[in-house]
């Protein structure tokens, strides 16, 4: 069963504009990732947030984690076209697997 | 260093054929994911290895499905009969002994289409 849920579906932007992506999850986890997938390509790792973190950057990439309403959020600023991908979030419980989301489809125009 | 490496990329087979599914994880990594990428239903998680070794297989979804780790560089999906809904694209994945973190690497997945 899907674990996060990405929101929105689908979102189309304009290059040097901010992209938002939400994710929703239902039980504790121990940490949230957020992959990429180019189309046509496998889904790769970007940024990790344990669930004691709040707020982490890595260059471009700003995730959030509110475990109070199981949500966390990715935010790309100053976007290019080059940044067109689906973005899917993963929650860790602690196992060994992750589960992921459906996918947020961002497109990014020049 | 190499990443997650699945074969063949592209398959095109008639309903009833039999489909194999090939991957190499990552040297070092123990953990070796199977899953199912469609519009529909998104990623799903078929198995896991852990060690070569079975951990959970309840993601399989028929008999038709099996996979195999014969050892600690490659691993085999199968599906025998194929059908026109198995049609989507398998992404291997591996990990590597857990250290706290569950980062996973995927390959680029094979592309199946079943006629």
């Amino acid at each position: 069963s899907q674990q996060g849920e990405e929101d929105p579906q689908a979102l189309s932007i304009q290059e040097g504009e901010n992209a938002t992506m939400n994710c929703s999850y239902k039980t504790s986890i121990n940490n949230l990732q957020w992959y990429r997938q180019n189309s046509g390509r496998g889904l790769v790792h970007l940024i990790l947030i344990r669930s004691n973190e709040r707020e982490k950057h890595s260059g471009r990439l700003r995730v959030t984690l509110d475990t109070s309403k199981k949500s966390s959020s990715l935010l790309i600023t100053a976007s290019r076209a080059a940044d067109t991908a689906s973005y899917f979030c993963a929650t860790d419980k602690g196992y060994s697997t992750l589960t992921f989301g459906k996918g947020t489809m961002l497109l990014v125009s020049p | 260093d190499a990443g997650v490496i699945q074969s063949p990329r592209h398959e095109v087979t008639e309903m009833g054929q039999e489909v194999t599914l090939r991957c190499k994880p990552i040297s070092g990594h123990d953990y070796l994911f199977w899953y199912r990428q469609t519009m529909m239903r998104g990623l799903e998680l078929l198995i896991y290895f852990n060690n070569n070794v079975p951990i959970d297989d309840s993601g399989m979804p028929e008999d038709r499905f099996s996979a195999k780790m014969p050892n600690a560089s490659f691993s085999t999906l199968k599906i025998q009969p194929s059908e026109p809904r198995d049609s989507a694209v398998y992404f291997c994945a591996s990990r590597a002994p857990r250290q706290g973190e569950n980062t996973i690497y995927f390959g680029e997945g094979s592309w199946l289409t079943v006629v």
